[in-house]
């Protein structure tokens, strides 16, 4: 399974727009790039999921360069209420017999006023 | 709202109990799995079930088991508590033949062992 890297927190403002960037440079070629969401003391909740290019849905953009040896998840305009735990997780679209999500530590995203 | 329950919401055990834990899926999906997330950690995965039966496990020992019931309900058994087995356990579930990336996860269940 491709390995991912995240930066452990960031700290933004209410308005900002938030990028947080992911590495997996052992991605497959037939694996897909996934984020989830996790606020306190709930579950993770799936956000986005992209391949190439960009790919853009009501709460986020993805943007994955040619090489998707990495990726960015952005959040326009965060709100306090954005504060959350962000992962990024690497796998393929359908379930070849890997049965597990892999997630990292996730970013740590803090929203002050 | 993702349509995944889990019950309690809190529970606190003594060393060496035994304690279940319930989830419940929404109708149709077949797929449920079980995580473990400590504190500061992401999720990892304890096993999933399809259709009744156990098709795949983590790196987790026999004491942690699990139960899948034809009504879209499950169970997470774990046996002989260590204190090490405090954590919020989650649930997650997909139905046949969706992106295997995106599960649909329940709000956990925290458990306390002293």
């Amino acid at each position: 399974l491709a390995k991912t890297t995240q930066p452990i927190s960031m700290d933004s403002y209410e308005g900002q727009e938030v990028n947080i960037t992911c590495s997996h440079n052992n991605i497959a070629t037939n694996d897909y790039i996934t984020w989830y969401q996790q606020f306190p003391s709930q579950g993770p909740r799936f956000i986005i999921q992209g391949y190439k290019t960009k790919v853009t849905n009501e709460v986020a953009s993805l943007f994955i360069p040619a090489d998707r040896k990495s990726s960015t998840l952005s959040l326009p305009r965060v709100s306090l209420s954005d504060t959350a735990v962000y992962y990024c997780l690497v796998g393929p679209l359908m379930d070849t017999g890997r049965r597990a999500l892999t997630f990292g530590s996730g970013t740590r995203l803090q929203v002050q006023p | 709202e993702t349509g995944v329950t889990q019950s309690p919401t809190h529970l606190i055990k003594t060393r060496g109990q035994q304690v279940t834990l319930r989830c419940s899926s929404q109708s149709g999906h077949n797929t449920v799995s079980w995580y473990q997330q400590a504190l500061g950690q992401g999720p990892q995965f304890i096993f999933q079930y399809y259709r009744e039966e156990e098709n795949g496990r983590g790196n987790f020992p026999p004491r942690f088991s699990g139960l899948q019931f034809p009504n879209y309900s499950s169970e997470l058994n774990v046996n002989a508590l260590e204190l090490d087995d405090s954590a919020l356990y989650l649930c997650a579930s997909r139905p046949d033949r969706s992106s295997y990336n995106e599960q649909f996860f329940g709000p956990g269940t925290r458990l306390t062992v002293l």
